[in-house]
């Protein structure tokens, strides 16, 4: 399977701040990357699909590059709504996988 | 609108099976194909396999390979999650998620999810 690794495990930041997300894949996926952000006790909500897309409603304080093995999320002026943890996904594969998760908290 | 609703939580003992039922609306259903992902405990998100509601086409992550099925109902917009031989780390959040490409024949990012459903394997 392809790991995918997300950096850092936990971010802090402030409400305006931007933020950056990594995400590195095992072997090239191409685009082939989706992001996701999940609130505690809830399903994942779609981001952004093939690695810069922006899904239909996502504000787009939300922003995605990269290709082949590199990936980043950048999210631009915080808003308290953000607060949340996030996960990449490939589905490069027939075997999707995820990274472990990057809890952005409040400092 | 696209909504998935899933069954509720089940409480299971180690050995038995459970099935976890998620049922769609708001878009054509043979259309598209349905992923169950699962998240452990205060653990990420492990992707479990795939089926296509137009032809029944499926996919299962190796780690479950044998123990799991997946089904889809027509005539009720369902999809369905069989897993046996329960054990204690099959204890999580089982969510279904539809793939957003139509008649895709291969596994892609997820659109819509379900609530999740709780499976807790404990004796």
């Amino acid at each position: 399977d392809i790991q995918m690794t997300q950096s850092p495990s936990t971010l802090s930041a402030s409400v305006g701040d931007s933020v950056t997300i990594t995400c590195r894949a095992s072997q090239s996926i191409s685009n082939w990357l989706a992001w996701y952000q999940q609130k505690p006790g809830k399903a994942p909500k779609l981001l952004i699909y093939e690695a810069s897309s922006l899904e239909s409603g996502v504000p787009s304080r939300f922003s995605g590059r990269g290709s082949g093995t590199e990936f980043t999320l950048t999210i631009s002026r915080l808003q308290p709504d953000d607060f949340a943890t996030y996960y990449c996904q490939q589905y490069n594969s027939d075997s999707p996988t995820f990274g472990q998760g990057t809890k952005v908290e409040i400092k | 609108q696209v909504q998935l609703v899933q069954s509720g939580a089940e409480v299971k003992k180690p050995g038995a099976s459970v099935r976890v039922s998620c049922k769609t609306s708001g878009y054509i259903f043979t259309s598209y194909a349905i992923n169950w992902v699962r998240q452990a405990p205060g653990q990420g998100l492990e992707w479990m396999g795939w089926i296509s509601a137009f032809n029944g086409n499926t996919n299962y992550a190796q780690k479950v390979q044998g123990r799991v099925t997946m089904t889809t109902d027509t005539s009720t917009n369902t999809a369905y999650l069989d897993l046996r031989g329960l054990r204690s780390d099959d204890t999580a959040v089982y969510f279904c998620a539809r793939d957003p490409i139509r008649y895709s024949n291969n596994v892609d990012y997820f659109d819509h999810w379900g609530q999740g459903t709780l499976v807790t394997v404990s004796s």
